[in-house]
């Protein structure tokens, strides 16, 4: 199969710290992977696109300095949420892409709660 | 900018009947479709998807159809199970690749036993 996992997979921190997410690919190589915000009962919205070795791709309305995404490896992205506000309260969800032409799987999410 | 919509956003059905649940979307570059099931709190899961070249795609109870002239693309689950409840979102690739997906806004599917 196509394993993706996360972590951590919930977060609590105070407004104006900093947060990071890993994602990675367990059992394949990804040189693409994808993070998503996904807002209760609404839909995923892609943040940006994660290319290994490369700056990542962002989204219109999304403020590449205020989610840095790292993707060092072709197993490891990192999203750092700085100066975290209680508006960037969310579900963030990752993917990653297996090859060229392959489907998206999909991390298992991490919650972050900002007071 | 590129957008897909997805109908409806919540269906109600007997266990037995059929669901069916409708995306269009608008970038006619588009050419790969999936669909995911999410179940609350958890992860997308890709149950069924279809590319351009491609009318219809069916596995055991899930089929999907593709009209591309229309720019339309569903989704068909028969014999509907208690389990099948869930939210279903339907996704389209958007700037001619396969990768980057716009997703549609969800459909909550509720099978009643």
């Amino acid at each position: 199969g196509a394993v993706v996992s996360q972590h951590p997979s919930w977060v609590i921190c105070k407004s104006g710290t900093s947060v990071k997410i890993e994602c990675r690919s367990l059992d394949f190589q990804a040189t693409t992977m994808f993070w998503y915000r996904q807002f209760p009962k609404q839909s995923l919205m892609l943040m940006a696109t994660s290319n290994e070795g490369s700056k990542a791709t962002y989204e219109q309305g999304v403020e590449k300095d205020k989610f840095l995404i790292n993707h060092a490896s072709l197993t490891l992205s990192t999203l750092t949420v700085t100066s975290a506000h209680p508006e960037d309260s969310s579900f963030y969800i990752c993917s990653a892409e297996r090859g060229e032409q392959e489907t998206q799987y999909f991390g298992p999410g991490t919650r972050l709660l900002v007071l | 900018g590129e957008n897909v919509e997805q109908h409806p956003s919540t269906l109600s059905v007997q266990e037995g009947d059929s669901a069916v649940i409708k995306c269009t979307y608008s970038d006619s570059a588009s050419n790969y479709f999936p669909w995911y099931k999410q179940e609350l709190g958890k992860r997308p899961q890709l149950i069924i998807d279809i590319r351009s070249n491609v009318g219809e795609k069916k596995d055991q109870r899930i089929a999907v159809t593709l009209n591309k002239t229309a720019k339309h693309f569903s989704l068909h689950i028969t014999e509907t199970q208690p389990e099948d409840s869930a939210v279903y979102f339907c996704a389209a690739s958007i700037g001619g690749g396969y990768n980057k997906l716009i997703f549609g806004a969800g459909t909550r599917l509720a099978v009643h036993p």
